[in-house]
């Protein structure tokens, strides 16, 4: 089993959708999880991250975050084509060595 | 501030060929990684480092080589290039407290024919 299980895409919505990207994990030793955004031929960037479980916000995006049943989600609100990317979730190991842990990526297009 | 720089942007090589990809951080982390990008296979980790003079292999190693002289480099080494190297490749640094992210640089894209 895959410690991050992400919901490969692509996903096609239309401009003003709501998005939801989902990841799992298998280990509930992990509390620190990220969302990074990686536009095409460019470097991941970090969008949200948020420590243990419940939401956080930031403007039209929400990471959430259940332990109990291991479930990483991110949400976007108002969908643009600027964001048009591939989402990345992650974790980190923080066992001792403190190494990166990252699902698959997820497409996302949005049409205007 | 230029955070995680990687050179060079783009490669082609020759089977059989070497060549050592850079990366440089001046953001004074102690952890840095490598990973390959292939398409629809996410992140992969290469090699690692927790700080100058130690590094440690992470799940795809074969075929390269890392150092860590000083704090700010971390070059990773192909030697002998394969076809099956042929991927995008991140090198990232983050500082030791757990709950922070990593920082990417923006990638060398290597095709090896």
């Amino acid at each position: 089993q895959k410690e991050v299980e992400q919901d490969p895409g692509p996903l096609s919505v239309p401009e003003g959708a709501i998005v939801s990207l989902n990841c799992t994990y298998s280990n509930s030793a992990f509390q620190y999880f990220m969302w990074y955004r990686q536009y095409s031929r460019k470097g991941p960037e970090l969008l949200m991250y948020t420590y243990s479980s419940g939401n956080k916000e930031d403007g039209r995006f929400t990471a959430q975050v259940d332990k109990s049943s291991k479930y990483i989600s991110l949400f976007i609100r108002d969908s643009q084509p600027s964001d048009s990317a591939t989402y990345l979730c992650a974790t980190r190991d923080t066992s001792g060595t403190y190494k990166y842990i990252f699902g698959t990526g997820t497409r996302l297009k949005v049409l205007a | 501030n230029a955070g995680v720089t990687q050179t060079p942007k783009f490669r082609i090589l020759k089977i059989g060929q070497s060549m050592t990809l850079q990366c440089t951080q001046d953001m004074n982390h102690n952890y840095m990684y490598w990973y390959r990008q292939d398409p629809g296979m996410g992140l992969k980790l290469i090699y690692y480092s927790v700080g100058a003079g130690i590094t440690d292999k992470g799940e795809v190693p074969n075929g390269y080589n890392v150092s860590r002289s000083t704090t700010e480099d971390f070059p990773l080494r192909l030697e002998l290039a394969a076809p099956s190297q042929t991927s995008v490749y991140f090198c990232a640094s983050s500082p030791p407290d757990r709950n922070t992210e990593a920082f990417f640089g923006q990638g060398t894209r290597l095709t090896v024919v």
